[in-house]
């Protein structure tokens, strides 16, 4: 069952635009993460945020996570044409019953950085 | 360099076979998983594993068994592979509460 969903759908810009996408979901969380898919592979890890956490940043990214709204952000800055790819937001609910790490993802953003 | 190795990138069966899919880690994440991933639909979950010999059924088991004897290696079973099972198919592995490392994924198609 899918908790996070992702608005855009689907984004496009240009080389050195900054790109913006932001995640929903529903329930609390022990963490939100965030992953980057190329064309046909796997999902690779970008960062987690903890539920006590307010902003993360790793190289061009920045990741906010607003509990009280549960939602959260990821901004890429000066994007590059191998940027392009499908984002993917994953909670890690919390849970009582439930605590082995188990992700819900979203459906993703399509994001297209044209040179 | 990684970590989490699917053995098969594109996979052919044919309707009724048996099919087995292999995933192998080599960071001794104690989580396994695997998904599928259909347009649309976004990953769905079909099992995972928190430890040796233990499987946990996800939001899609139907059709599907895992096997885990050893904790590096997380086995996906098609028993009786039917077209609606073509699919990517991801294997991910990860510790308690960590992020997790994808395969390259096995696209599979029965025909």
């Amino acid at each position: 069952s899918q908790q996070g969903e992702e608005d855009p759908q689907a984004l496009s810009i240009q080389e050195g635009e900054n790109a913006t996408m932001n995640c929903s979901y529903k329930t609390s969380i022990n963490n939100l993460q965030w992953y980057r898919q190329n064309s046909g592979r796997g999902l690779v890890h970008l960062i987690l945020i903890r539920s006590n956490e307010r902003e993360k940043h790793s190289g061009r990214l920045r990741v906010t996570l607003d509990t009280s709204k549960k939602s959260s952000s990821l901004l890429i800055t000066a994007s590059r044409a191998a940027d392009t790819a499908s984002y993917f937001c994953a909670t890690d609910p919390l849970s009582q019953t439930d605590s082995w790490g188990k992700l819900q993802f979203g459906a993703g953003t399509q994001v297209v950085v044209t040179p | 360099d990684v970590k989490v190795t699917q053995s098969s990138r594109y996979l052919v069966k044919r309707t009724g076979e048996k099919v087995f899919l292999e995933c192998v880690q080599d960071m001794d994440h104690e989580n396994m998983f695997w998904y599928r991933q259909d347009p649309g639909l976004g990953l769905r979950l079909i099992y995972f594993s928190y430890d040796v010999k233990m499987k946990e059924k996800g939001d899609i088991p139907e059709g599907y068994s895992v096997s885990r004897e050893k904790k590096e290696r997380f086995s996906l079973i098609l028993e009786s592979a039917s077209t609606n099972q073509t699919s990517m198919y991801l294997c991910a592995s990860s510790r308690v509460l960590g992020g997790y490392t994808f395969g390259s994924g096995t696209r599979l198609t029965v025909v």
